[in-house]
């Protein structure tokens, strides 16, 4: 089974500040990870898929990249409405999948 | 528009029976999975299992297989995740998601059902 770890698990980014968050894989899922983003008290929201591939309706300062093992979610300019949870989760294997344990973005 | 809508929350007693539903709609039920995700209080998400309503084909996660029952009924364009004995560690949100394979990203979610268990 494969495992994802996220990094870091907490980030305090002030708002219009550039926010890095980092997943990695256990062993190599090509392209095949998304990320989610998680209000509280929301169902989450699909922001980017196959890696790099932004959502219907998600601002460019979103932005994915990696491949195999490492990947990382970039938001060039943080606003307001972007703090919460973030997730990424593999489809590559065995389905249904395995998403990490979450980076939560706050304000600093 | 793609939609999927979820029953309401629940309050049962550990032991009880349940079966909670997510309705999809603005798209053609039979040709997506449809897949269930756990969320515990103040945790993560966990995929549970996913079912392709066009021929019930079911996929469980290793921690979900033999716990819960994923079915889908074609007539009303609705998938259904069911306890038979329910326990205080099942207390959770349960929202339903939508894919196009088996493995592939999700697009849409559902709104949520909460599940209390407490005696």
């Amino acid at each position: 089974e494969i495992m994802m770890t996220q990094s870091p698990a907490t980030l305090s980014v002030s708002p219009g500040e550039r926010a890095t968050l980092s997943c990695r894989a256990s062993q190599s899922i090509r392209n095949n990870l998304a990320w989610f983003h998680q209000r509280p008290g929301q169902a989450p929201r699909l922001l980017i898929y196959g890696s790099s591939t932004r959502a219907a309706g998600i601002p460019a300062r979103f932005s994915g990249s990696g491949s195999g093992t490492e990947f990382t979610l970039t938001i060039s300019s943080l606003q307001s409405e972007d703090f919460g949870i973030y997730y990424c989760q593999e489809y590559n294997n065995r389905p249904p999948g395995t998403f990490g344990p979450g980076t939560k973005v706050d304000i600093k | 528009e793609v939609q999927l809508v979820q029953s309401g929350a629940e309050v049962k007693k550990p032991g009880e029976s349940l079966k909670i539903s997510c309705r999809g709609s603005g798209y053609k039920f039979t040709s997506f999975w449809i897949g269930w995700v756990r969320q515990m209080p103040g945790k993560g998400l966990e995929w549970m299992g996913i079912i392709y309503p066009g021929d019930s084909d079911t996929r469980y996660s290793p921690s979900f297989q033999g716990q819960v029952t994923i079915s889908a009924d074609k007539s009303s364009n609705t998938a259904f995740l069911q306890w038979k004995r329910l326990k205080a560690s099942d207390t959770a949100m349960y929202y339903c998601a939508r894919r196009e394979a088996p493995i592939s990203h999700v697009d849409y979610w559902g709104q949520g059902t909460l599940v209390t268990v407490s005696s």
